[in-house]
C-alpha cells in the first residue's frame, strides 16, 4: 500500500461545478497536510495548508482533514476553467521534513 | 510571499555532459531544501534533501555521484547532472523550506 493515495483522474467538469478531490493516506505521523496547485511545465504552488484535523476555507477553496479516517479532500466552488491544473495532495510529519505527494489529479473546468 | 527562483527553466545538453540547476530562496533563508524528479503525468518524487553547510541525504535509489547536491548558503543549493544520459531527461524541481515549502518554477533537461 502506497502512503499517499489519489485518484489521478482526470476529471472534467463544467463551469462553476462543484470540486471534489481527495486523498487517502495510510502513515498515522501525517500532521501537517497540504494542497498544491501545478500548472503544466510549472512548479506546484500552495493552495492549502492545514495542520491535523478539521476544516479550512480560503475564497472558493475548502480543505477538510479527518484524521481518524485517514482522509482528506478539497472542495472547489464556483469552478472556473483557469482552475484547469493538476491538483497535488501533499503531507509530512516527523521531524525530516520530508513531504509525501498524492499522484495528483488532473482536472479540467470546461466553459 | 516566499519566492524560489530556479534556473534555468529548461536545457538541452549531449549526452555525456554535466548540466547544473541553481535553486534560490529569494526573500528567506532556508535551512533545508528539496530536489525532485517529475516524469510526465507522474507525480514529485524525492531525490535529496539538503541543509545548508552539511551533505545531502539522498533517497534509496538515488546515485549519489551522478546527482551532486550543493547547499552551500542559506539562500543557494545547486544539482548537478553528471555525465547526463536520456535516461535523465526530465523535470526537476527545487523547494527550499522556511515556515512552509514553496517550490521553484521547474527545469525541463532534455538530453540527446
Amino acid at each position: 500500500q502506497k502512503e499517499v493515495e489519489q485518484d489521478p483522474g482526470p476529471l472534467s467538469v463544467p463551469e462553476g461545478a462543484i470540486v471534489s478531490l481527495n486523498c487517502t493516506y495510510s502513515n498515522s505521523a501525517f500532521q501537517y497536510f497540504m494542497w498544491y496547485r501545478q500548472y503544466s511545465r510549472k512548479g506546484p504552488e500552495l493552495l492549502m495548508y492545514t495542520y491535523s484535523s478539521g476544516n479550512k476555507e480560503d475564497g472558493r477553496f475548502t480543505a477538510q482533514v479527518d484524521k481518524s479516517s485517514k482522509y482528506i479532500s478539497l472542495f472547489i466552488r464556483d469552478s472556473q476553467p483557469s482552475d484547469s491544473a493538476t491538483y497535488l495532495c501533499a503531507m509530512s510529519g516527523g521531524s525530516n521534513y520530508k513531504l509525501t505527494f498524492g499522484k495528483g489529479t488532473l482536472l479540467t473546468v470546461n466553459p | 510571499g516566499a519566492v524560489v527562483s530556479q534556473h534555468p527553466s529548461w536545457v538541452i545538453c549531449k549526452s555525456g555532459t554535466s548540466v547544473k540547476i541553481e535553486c534560490r530562496s529569494l526573500d528567506f533563508q532556508a535551512t533545508t531544501m528539496f530536489w525532485y524528479r517529475q516524469f510526465p503525468k507522474q507525480s514529485l518524487m524525492l531525490m535529496a534533501t539538503s541543509n545548508e553547510g552539511s551533505k545531502a541525504t539522498y533517497e534509496q535509489g538515488v546515485e549519489k555521484d551522478k546527482f551532486l547536491i550543493n547547499h552551500a548558503s542559506l539562500t543557494l543549493s545547486t544539482l548537478t547532472v553528471t555525465s547526463a544520459h536520456p535516461e535523465d531527461s526530465s523535470f526537476y524541481i527545487c523547494s527550499a523550506r522556511d515556515y512552509g515549502y514553496t517550490f521553484g518554477s521547474g527545469t525541463r533537461l532534455t538530453v540527446v
